[in-house]
């Protein structure tokens, strides 16, 4: 399978843990997203690297929230000190250029008890 | 601000009637517009983009810059159209933020 790829593809922690999600995108793609999605939502943006650089983040990244894509391949998402509100999907995607289309992984469930 | 809107959460139609899926969008500038979709245990894909002015799967979308709208159409519906269907906007200067809408969940009723 030469699409995205995320691991693990369920994550079920307790409150106040620390979770790491690894996303693989399409090799020749240079630009990577992540989203969250929760229930009844579509994908809200969470960040944007071009390569390995993070050029966009959004409001809704907290600072207990830290995306890396060392030199500029796979990608990681970490969340710190987890609460229940973090609970949700999170996506992955990437591209080749924004105006043409982002090809998404399956996803990673996060779940905080 | 940049925001897209889907009105419907759930579209019931029957097989072999129209569909319409409703998007508005927000949006100062021209904005690159697109068509997701998510059929049942599968992940999302693009399922055509307004730039290419494509029809697929039967589907084509018209940009109306003065309504701002970008709606999703098909003649006639078949069962394995239902699915989610998500609208997005890419926009092109400023900001690299993708925008989906919620969402609207397509029932084709045989």
């Amino acid at each position: 399978d030469t699409g995205v790829s995320q691991n693990p593809r369920h994550k079920i922690t307790k409150r106040g843990q620390n979770v790491t999600f690894r996303c693989d995108p399409i090799s020749e793609h240079n630009r990577l997203y992540w989203y969250r999605q929760t229930l009844g939502q579509g994908p809200e943006f969470l960040t944007y690297f071009q390569n390995e650089a993070q050029l966009e983040k959004s409001r809704l990244l907290s600072d207990r929230f830290s995306a890396e894509r060392p030199k500029g391949s796979f990608s990681t998402l970490e969340i710190q000190r987890t609460e229940q509100g973090d609970s949700a999907m999170y996506l992955c995607a990437s591209s080749l250029d924004p105006r043409l289309e982002q090809f998404f992984g399956p996803g990673t469930r996060l779940t905080v008890l | 601000a940049q925001r897209v809107t889907q009105p419907e959460k759930l579209l019931s139609v029957f097989k072999g009637a129209p569909v319409e899926l409703k998007c508005n969008y927000s949006y100062s500038g021209s904005p690159e517009l697109f068509w997701y979709v998510q059929y049942s245990r599968q992940r999302l894909q693009l399922l055509l983009r307004h730039i290419s002015r494509e029809s697929i799967k039967g589907f084509t979308a018209d940009l109306n810059k003065g309504e701002t709208s970008f709606h999703l159409k098909k003649p006639f519906a078949q069962e394995e159209d239902s699915a989610m269907y998500y609208c997005a906007l890419s926009p092109t200067s400023g900001t690299y933020k993708y925008i989906f809408g919620t969402g609207t969940r397509l029932k084709v009723l045989a």
